[in-house]
Order: structure tokens, then C-alpha cells, then sequence
């Protein structure tokens, strides 16, 4: 969905880097969500928002962090990129009071 | 706690109908989900059906819910090679993000 766009869309950096990997949305939504998919495992959520002051912990959220910037813009860090952390990332959105959710196109992250 | 399961593969021959189960473990679901994820694409809202329904149709998609078995299923009629992708059932309950399956990978046979 152009609405949700995420950069980049490919990455691959080594073990111990900071990573940061962004999300934008024009659909004038509230709440965004991070999740990672691996093959076999689904979707995990790592961190979602409500507004702009709200963030709480997601499924699997050791390791990473987040930043809402502003109501458009929510960012997912890696403070210290691990291999186990290679995944295909997935940000979404919705608008308050729906569950629907809008998903980006993915960001393909490898640390190697 | 919330659990949705899924089956990981289904193959099916073109023009067949392909159905697509789930199982879940919350029965304070109030909204059910199907996604479907193309290859390298994200996940597409196909669907969804309010718990106080039995069944949802739209075009060649049918949404089947069973409350009392926590199962819900979806059917594709006339499946063509365009539907291969992977289906993901999700629930929400409260005020909580949706749960999602594993996600199913349909395979359409020419």
C-alpha cells in the first residue's frame, strides 16, 4: 500500500551496528505497529503506538526500540544488530478505534 | 492466552476451490481477520467477519465462522493461479493489536 512506505527496503549491515529502519504514513492514522516475519513463525509484534505520547511492548520487543516521531512517522532501532535479527520487517497502520490494519511494503533486513 | 493456528501449505489444482482453516483460542474475539501476503509484498486486508456472524460472502471469497468450534474458514471459488500467496488469519480481542496466525501458503496448480 503506497500509503505506508518504509526505508529502505533492503539492508545488510554487520553484527553490532545500530540500525534504524523507518516507517511514514500518509492515511492519517493513530496507531502503528512493527512487526518482524520469519519463515514458519508468522508475524511478530515488536512494538506498537496508540498516539503520538503512547508506546508499549509488543511479543518479542528485547533487543530493538522505538520512536514516534509524529503522527505520520514511526522508526524501529536496532541498537545492536545480532543475526538473529535477520528478517523481513513489516510496519502497519490503523485508524483509531479499528483493528484493520494497513500494512507497508516490508523492509528485507540482513545482519551478518 | 491468544493462540490462532493455521495450517502452513495447501495445494490446489486451478479452477478447484480452495479452503483455508483456522483455529482460535479466545472466545472474547469480536473481529476476524483474512490477510493475504503476495511474494515480496506486504499483507492485504482481504476480509473480515464480526464474531456475532456466521458467514461473510464477497465475490469468490466465503468467510465461514464457527463460534462454538473457535474455527473459521476461508473458501476461494474458482481458485486461479493469481490467489497463490500466503492467507493470514488474525483475531482481535479488546483493546489490543490483532493476533495473527503463521500464515498459510497456497499453492495453485496450472
Amino acid at each position: 500500500d503506497a500509503d505506508v512506505t518504509q526505508t529502505p527496503r533492503n539492508r545488510i549491515t554487520k553484527t553490532g551496528k545500530r540500525i534504524m529502519l523507518e516507517c511514514s504514513q500518509t492515511k492519517g492514522h493513530d496507531r502503528m505497529y512493527w512487526y518482524r516475519q520469519d519463515p514458519g513463525l508468522g508475524l511478530r509484534l515488536i512494538y506498537y503506538s496508540f498516539d503520538v505520547k503512547d508506546i508499549n511492548k509488543g511479543e518479542i520487543s528485547d533487543g530493538y526500540s522505538v520512536s514516534r516521531q509524529a503522527q505520520a512517522k514511526f522508526s524501529l532501532s536496532l541498537e545492536s544488530a545480532i543475526p538473529n535479527q535477520t528478517a523481513l520487517y513489516f510496519c502497519a497502520t490503523s485508524p483509531a478505534g479499528s483493528y484493520e490494519q494497513y500494512f507497508g511494503p516490508g523492509t528485507r533486513l540482513t545482519v551478518t | 492466552g491468544e493462540d490462532v493456528e493455521q495450517s502452513l501449505f495447501l495445494s490446489v489444482r486451478e479452477g478447484d476451490s480452495s479452503v483455508i482453516n483456522c483455529t482460535y483460542t479466545d472466545s472474547s474475539s469480536t473481529y476476524l481477520y483474512w490477510y493475504k501476503q503476495e511474494p515480496g509484498a506486504g499483507l492485504q486486508l482481504l476480509t473480515y467477519i464480526f464474531s456475532n456472524m456466521d458467514m461473510k460472502q464477497d465475490q469468490r471469497l466465503t468467510v465461514l465462522l464457527n463460534k462454538k468450534d473457535k474455527h473459521l474458514s476461508l473458501r476461494i471459488a474458482d481458485t486461479q493461479t493469481g490467489d497463490s500467496a500466503i492467507y493470514f488469519c488474525a483475531e482481535r480481542t479488546g483493546n489490543t493489536p490483532l493476533v495473527f496466525g503463521k500464515g498459510t501458503r497456497l499453492s495453485v496448480i496450472a
